[in-house]
């Protein structure tokens, strides 16, 4: 399954919303996640089943969608929110397949 | 708290071998899942292999069939990656990470650097 996340970069302002979208080549359920990455560190699970957040992970993210589009949407970024997100397919597997990741940057 | 720590990573010349290590601590390794993750320098997350919980079952990449070999010790809460015949194109950052059944990857290490160069 190709998982593939629209824009590559996304400029935004601190204090806006921020949509990103991922899309699979074939239908996954709800089976997809959101990760975030900083510079030097490793992912960190945002979301899982499409739309529940992980343990910890504030209310201004939020998940959406089913079958083959999904969005991630951060409400208000903040500073510590401008990082790169991938989605990941474990719907059917191996492999566990990623998209090629949205930058959030500042504007 | 949940920690996987990954070592054994650094310099190797084309055509050599890397053992890379995943210590985990904080939870019951024996049942979950255990994945390997790499990131080449610049480039997004490719899944390069898979465990079991009792390893029975290991899946890899197309990219690393052949040339990798992942395995664990349950009795250590220890994970491996036996890496042959390395390329420049396996220059990357390695991560351990874990999953349970039919879930997401929760929880990652820190992530190893190996380069491959001559």
């Amino acid at each position: 399954i190709v998982m593939t996340q629209s824009p590559a970069t996304l400029s935004v302002s601190p204090g806006e919303r921020a949509t990103l979208s991922c899309r699979a080549s074939q239908s996954i359920s709800s089976n997809l996640a959101w990760y975030q990455q900083k510079p030097g560190q490793a992912p960190r699970l945002l979301i899982y089943s499409a739309s529940t957040r992980a343990t910890g992970i504030p209310a201004r993210f939020s998940g959406s969608g089913s079958g083959t589009e999904f969005t991630l949407t951060i409400s208000s970024l903040q500073s510590e929110d401008f990082a790169v997100y991938y989605c990941q397919q474990y719907h059917n597997w191996p492999p566990w397949t990623f998209g090629q990741g949205t930058k959030v940057e500042i504007k | 708290e949940v920690q996987l720590v990954e070592s054994g990573g650094g310099l190797v010349q084309p055509g050599g071998s890397l053992r890379l290590s995943c210590a985990a601590s904080g939870f019951t390794f024996s049942s979950y899942r255990m994945h390997w993750v790499r990131q080449a320098p610049g480039k997004g997350l490719e899944w390069i292999s898979y465990i079991s919980s009792s390893s029975n079952d290991r899946y890899y990449a197309d990219s690393v069939r052949g040339r990798f070999t992942i395995s664990r010790d349950n009795a250590k809460d220890s994970l491996f990656l036996q890496m042959n015949s390395l390329s420049d194109e396996d220059t990357a950052v390695y991560y351990c990470a874990r999953s349970a059944t039919n879930t997401p990857f929760d929880y990652w290490g820190h992530g190893a650097l190996v380069t491959v160069s001559s």
